[in-house]
């Protein structure tokens, strides 16, 4: 079975502080992306990763970076933490750039921004 | 562009009650893949069904169906005989051959089977 870990299911940050979301999957993808899902807008786009070291900016990249320094590991950084950053996070994976290709989530962070 | 409209916000239903979840989807492309996530309350989203858009055949699985209808750009998902297990949130998805490697979700559909 894939297996999508995510370092925290929760967090409390304070504005303003770096915040570091890590996910880790052990069945060689290689994509991995990162999702925000808030109430009745289903899931956001934020980064994806189709390679070590490869990025690309999904739908709302803003106020976000990303970090892909080995093929197993994903990290989600934000810079600056503002309280419109309070949301769940979600990773996911799937094996290869084809279209058809599923994707795995892990079991998300909730985090809170005060 | 491409969209996933899934009009339902919440639906409650008692056990062993048929529910249907609606996913009505735009897209300009020729290939494309629909899918289906469940989230429990345990928060994973759990991958349920692939339909790829030469594929117009039913599928069911077990007290789970798909309806998948290019004339009407609908997917369909069906529970028949529910369970309280299935309460969770549901997502549809698509993502289209000239779309990059982006799924677009819908907004989830709030399923909550009562005993």
């Amino acid at each position: 079975d894939v297996k999508v870990t995510q370092s925290s299911r929760y967090l409390v940050k304070r504005t303003g502080e770096k915040v570091f979301l890590e996910c880790v999957q052990d069945m060689d993808h290689e994509n991995m992306f990162w999702y925000r899902q808030d109430p009745g807008l289903g899931l956001r786009l934020i980064y994806f990763s189709y390679d070590v070291k490869m990025k690309e900016k999904g739908d709302i990249p803003e106020g976000y970076s990303v970090s892909r320094e080995k093929k197993e590991r994903f990290s989600l950084i934000l810079e600056s933490a503002s309280t419109n950053q309070t949301s769940m996070y979600l990773c996911a994976s799937s094996p290869t750039t084809g279209v058809a290709d599923t994707q795995y989530f892990g079991p998300g962070t909730r985090l809170t921004v005060l | 562009a491409q969209k996933v409209t899934q009009a339902q916000t919440e639906i409650s239903v008692v056990e062993k009650e048929d529910v249907t979840l609606d996913c009505v989807y735009e897209t300009r492309d020729t290939t494309y893949y629909l899918f289906w996530y469940k989230q429990p309350p345990s928060g994973e989203l759990v991958f349920l069904i692939r339909r790829n858009s030469f594929d117009e055949q039913n599928e069911i699985s077990g007290r789970y169906s798909w309806n998948f209808q290019k004339s009407t750009s609908s997917f369909n998902f069906t529970i028949t005989a529910s369970q309280v297990v299935d309460s969770a949130v549901y997502f549809c998805a698509l993502r289209g051959d000239n779309y990059g490697q982006n799924f677009v979700f819908g907004p989830g559909t709030r399923l909550s089977v009562l005993p």
